[in-house]
């Protein structure tokens, strides 16, 4: 079974740095794209970027890029999304997915999701 | 504002049949297939619907999808109170590389 495993809720104060992981299960993680999305409170989903473990080819929203870096560790088949000053804005529940295809373009769709990260950031 | 136009919301009583529509262009649901997830209350989205009109299995066949031109549309027969959710279509858009889209979300209320 196709699996993605998100680490827990963090609460950070602004300015702090954050990195939260999508630890996989049950496909070839160098083979998949992982995708990072996120839902502000009461808002609906962004796609934030990318990353293709294989060879660490990693693409970014034009919202997002320069704010995260996506990043991850095939050893242990586990994919990041990280902050190095996090905003009050930040603050929203953050998914990873994994690509249905292994081909990056316009055939493919998100299948599965992980459980979401609550990120609260708040001084 | 999302370049994916949904209804922001949808309602029926059991057993009816909705729809909800999501409008684009040419550089996204014109050229790519439509997909829709499905978000319970307090969970993270599920594939509902993929490549237009295909089912995960799991899905119910009450579920289906189509797509024409620059548009899309998700139906739910049948409707039952477990279909009260936030449902969102999403895309690839050809203008700008590597970057999906997802429609602003339709909630469905189920009276």
């Amino acid at each position: 079974e196709v699996q993605l495993v998100q680490s827990g809720a963090e609460v950070k104060e602004p300015g702090e740095s954050l990195k939260i992981s999508c630890t996989t299960s049950g496909f070839t993680f160098t083979t998949y794209w992982i995708a990072w999305v996120r839902q502000m409170p009461g808002k609906g989903l962004e796609y934030m970027g990318i990353i293709y473990p294989g060879d660490s080819d990693t693409r970014y929203s034009p919202s997002f890029q320069g704010h995260v870096t996506i990043s991850a560790d095939k050893s242990i088949t586990t994919a990041y999304l990280q902050w190095t000053s996090l905003k009050t804005s930040d603050t929203a529940m953050y998914y990873c997915a994994r690509l249905g295809h292994i081909t990056l373009g316009g055939y493919n769709w998100f299948h599965p999701w992980g459980q979401g990260t609550m990120v609260t950031v708040s001084s | 504002q999302s370049v994916l136009t949904q209804p922001p919301s949808a309602s029926g009583t059991p057993g009816q049949r909705v729809t909800i529509s999501c409008s684009g262009g040419s550089s996204n649901i014109g050229s790519n297939i439509v997909n829709w997830y499905q978000q319970l209350p307090g969970m993270a989205p599920k594939l509902l619907i993929y490549n237009n009109d295909q089912r995960p299995s799991g899905v119910p066949e009450r579920f289906s999808g189509s797509k024409s031109g620059t548009s899309a549309s998700l139906a739910i027969s049948g409707l039952q109170s477990e279909d009260e959710a936030d449902y969102y279509c999403a895309a690839w858009d050809d203008s700008l590389s590597d970057f999906w889209l997802f429609g602003g979300g339709t909630k469905l209320t189920v009276l």
